[in-house]
């Protein structure tokens, strides 16, 4: 089956913890995103690309980092720079084009 | 940064009733608008997406419209029922292939 995989669904570190999370997708998909979730927000995108070995910040880059070595993933590294890391994050990925996103079922990062 | 609104941030309804949320989104580099539902833990699902100006679509007892020129969409859900009760997301493809979202409609009908 087809489909959109992050892991892990609970992740805890301590604070000053680099930490990575993982999106990997076998939809062969060009555009991958990234966006984190608030208590009570929408999501905001963070990072995301069009193709491999290139991509672009969106509105809340700062203290994060992103590669795109490969088609199917594109992992997420939460860095010590991240002031407030403890959030919901979410992977998504579409083709090109007008079509309909799909999405992982996220990962809740908790920074004690 | 990129605003894309949704109202209201919640809604409940009683069984029956029908609704409407609302989306608002820039007007210039637009490229689509989506719709998703996203209910709880579970991923978000494409309900629609929507490209021409005065596009309409329905799947089963919902319904979307658009208009890029003034920068909203209308999603609709005739007779609701409880198990429509998830979050309702819009969200904006610019011509750079940045995807905004709204902040979403949390919408519970009661049975």
């Amino acid at each position: 089956d087809g489909g959109i995989t992050q892991s892990p669904k609970y992740l805890f570190r301590k604070e000053g913890q680099n930490v990575t999370l993982s999106c990997e997708q076998n939809l062969n998909h060009d555009a991958m995103y990234w966006y984190r979730q608030d208590p009570g927000q929408g999501l905001r995108l963070i990072y995301y690309s069009q193709i491999v070995n290139d991509f672009q910040k969106g509105d809340i880059a700062e203290g994060y980092s992103v590669s795109r070595e490969k088609k199917e993933s594109f992992p997420l590294t939460v860095t010590s720079a991240q002031k407030n890391p403890t959030a919901f994050y979410l992977c998504a990925s579409r083709e090109q084009g007008r079509t309909e996103a799909f999405f992982g079922q996220g990962t809740r990062l908790t920074v004690v | 940064i990129l605003n894309v609104e949704q109202s209201p941030q919640s809604l409940h309804v009683q069984e029956g009733d029908s609704t409407n949320f609302t989306c608002s989104f820039p007007s210039s580099n637009f490229y689509a608008l989506h719709w998703y539902r996203w209910e709880t833990a579970k991923s978000p699902e494409a309900l629609f997406v929507m490209t021409l100006n005065g596009d309409e679509k329905k799947k089963g007892r919902i319904s979307a419209t658009l208009n890029t020129k003034e920068g909203y969409s209308y999603l609709y859900i005739k007779g609701s029922q409880p198990e429509d009760s998830a979050t309702y997301l819009c969200a904006f493809l610019n011509t750079g292939n940045q995807f905004y979202f709204g902040t979403g409609t949390s919408l519970t009908v009661i049975p």
